[in-house]
């Protein structure tokens, strides 16, 4: 597509619940990246995914989240037992390889009630 | 660990001034310095492109300048606009890491 695409844009659930958040990157663009933002806050790093290699994990949070990304397609962001602590905009971005220029979506804003 | 700061948090003008965002960084081994802005409730725009090799680039009314000797970066709008009103946030990527590390952003807002 055009650009960056995030499903759903606003999700809100109950603390306990799994929620799945979905990232389709620009057409081409091998590195694939989730940040977390809270409200008033800057931008938190969860994964990044190049291609095939192994993803980097080291900005998730806890072992409730979890990333996949089939090749160079769409990704999805999971959170298992979600907490009131999880509510924030999810952003994805994409680039066509680690130090081009980074494209972002709308997000995904979750609420956690 | 690199840090990335940006001051002031918070900038008010008139219609028609130009103005400097700064953003400063503690690690100057970065490929490349990104600048976006984010307007409410919207996803990050990103304004310009400022690989390590470089000193400058420029689009339209906006100059961003980077000084990795001294670790910072400078947004120059020119003749500012009430449409500029957002938040600014400058962003770069270490050559140890793999992903931007963000400072906080600067809220502008353009009064006619």
């Amino acid at each position: 597509g055009a650009g960056v695409s995030q499903s759903p844009s606003n999700k809100v659930t109950e603390k306990g619940k799994d929620v799945e958040l979905r990232c389709d990157p620009i057409s081409g663009h091998t590195a694939l990246y989730w940040y977390r933002q809270r409200l008033g806050q800057g931008l938190e790093f969860l994964i990044y995914f190049q291609g095939n290699s192994a993803p980097d994990k080291s900005g998730l949070p806890s072992d409730r989240f979890s990333a996949e990304r089939t090749g160079e397609s769409v990704s999805t962001l999971t959170i298992q037992r979600t907490q009131q602590e999880d509510s924030a905009v999810y952003l994805c971005a994409s680039s066509l390889g680690v130090t081009g220029e980074l494209f972002f979506g709308e997000g995904s804003r979750l609420t956690v009630l | 660990k690199q840090e990335v700061t940006q001051i002031p948090a918070a900038l008010s003008v008139p219609e028609g001034e130009n103005l400097v965002l700064n953003c400063s960084f503690t690690d100057s081994a970065i490929y490349n310095l990104q600048w976006f802005r984010q307007d409410p409730g919207k996803g990050l725009t990103s304004l310009l492109l400022i690989q390590s090799s470089q000193r400058e680039q420029t689009s339209g009314r906006l100059n961003a300048s980077l000084d990795k000797s001294s670790g910072r970066s400078t947004l120059y709008i020119a003749a500012s606009q009430p449409g500029d009103s957002a938040t600014y946030l400058c962003a770069l990527l270490n050559q140890a890491g793999t992903a931007l590390i963000f400072g906080k952003g600067t809220t502008l807002s353009v009064s006619s």
